[in-house]
């Protein structure tokens, strides 16, 4: 298996709501990635979990809790986010986190979220 | 930190022709320069990637040229395609980094029949 999958694929929801978008894969990779994407812009990063622990939060407001619960599932709760919040939310992996050699990333397809 | 300025923003080319698409980037310890390519409701995939002990890496159609001393590298794409079109994003990052990637801003490369 050589892909990242995430769930849903769309989801839409209100400002008093609660979420979760789902992330799975099964390259043994130990660096997971929660990645904001507007349209027409580069993916931004939010999180970076490095052996199951957060390593990096970019100062992501609280609405957003990632979660890592295993070295394969990342998850990210989603409350009371706000219309600005719509966009792709990508997941990615990586064998390890700042490896000198060859670390490539790899997306998931994406989670697309519309606020109301 | 890293800072990756992309060029240019859109381009269009017509079906056979060539397409670059330039970056530069601030941090010379950065060591890994991958591309990306989005198709419109996609998501990015790795096209080719370079790394800094490396001038030029080739790839069928697509190939990579890498200048550290100028920090810059680039992506050319020869015998563009209509599936070629998609928005081509460059990214650097520095050795050790575990915020893995800076991205540049993408390249929406359209080409025409």
């Amino acid at each position: 298996d050589t892909e990242v999958t995430q769930t849903p694929k769309h989801l839409v929801m209100g400002m008093t709501n609660k979420k979760s978008l789902k992330c799975e894969q099964h390259m043994g990779h130990r660096a997971m990635y929660w990645y904001k994407q507007k349209a027409k812009k580069p993916p931004e990063l939010m999180f970076v979990y490095s052996y199951e622990k957060l390593s990096i939060n970019e100062s992501v407001p609280s609405r957003f809790s990632p979660e890592c619960p295993n070295s394969s599932l990342l998850n990210l709760h989603l409350h009371a986010l706000q219309p600005e919040d719509s966009a792709l939310y990508l997941c990615a992996s990586s064998q390890v986190v700042g490896a000198s050699g060859a670390n490539v990333l790899t997306f998931g397809a994406g989670s697309r979220l519309t606020v109301l | 930190g890293e800072n990756v300025e992309q060029h240019p923003s859109t381009l269009s080319v017509q079906e056979g022709d060539s397409a670059v698409i330039k970056c530069t980037y601030s941090d010379s310890a950065s060591n890994y320069f991958p591309w990306y390519k989005q198709e419109l409701g996609k998501r990015p995939q790795l096209i080719i990637d370079i790394r800094s002990n490396v001038g030029e890496k080739k790839d069928q159609r697509i190939a990579v040229t890498l200048n550290k001393t100028a920090k810059h590298f680039s992506l050319h794409i020869t015998e563009t395609q209509p599936e070629d079109s998609a928005v081509y994003f460059c990214a650097a990052r520095p050795s050790g980094s575990a915020r893995q990637l800076t991205f540049g801003s993408g390249t929406q490369l359209t080409v025409l029949p």
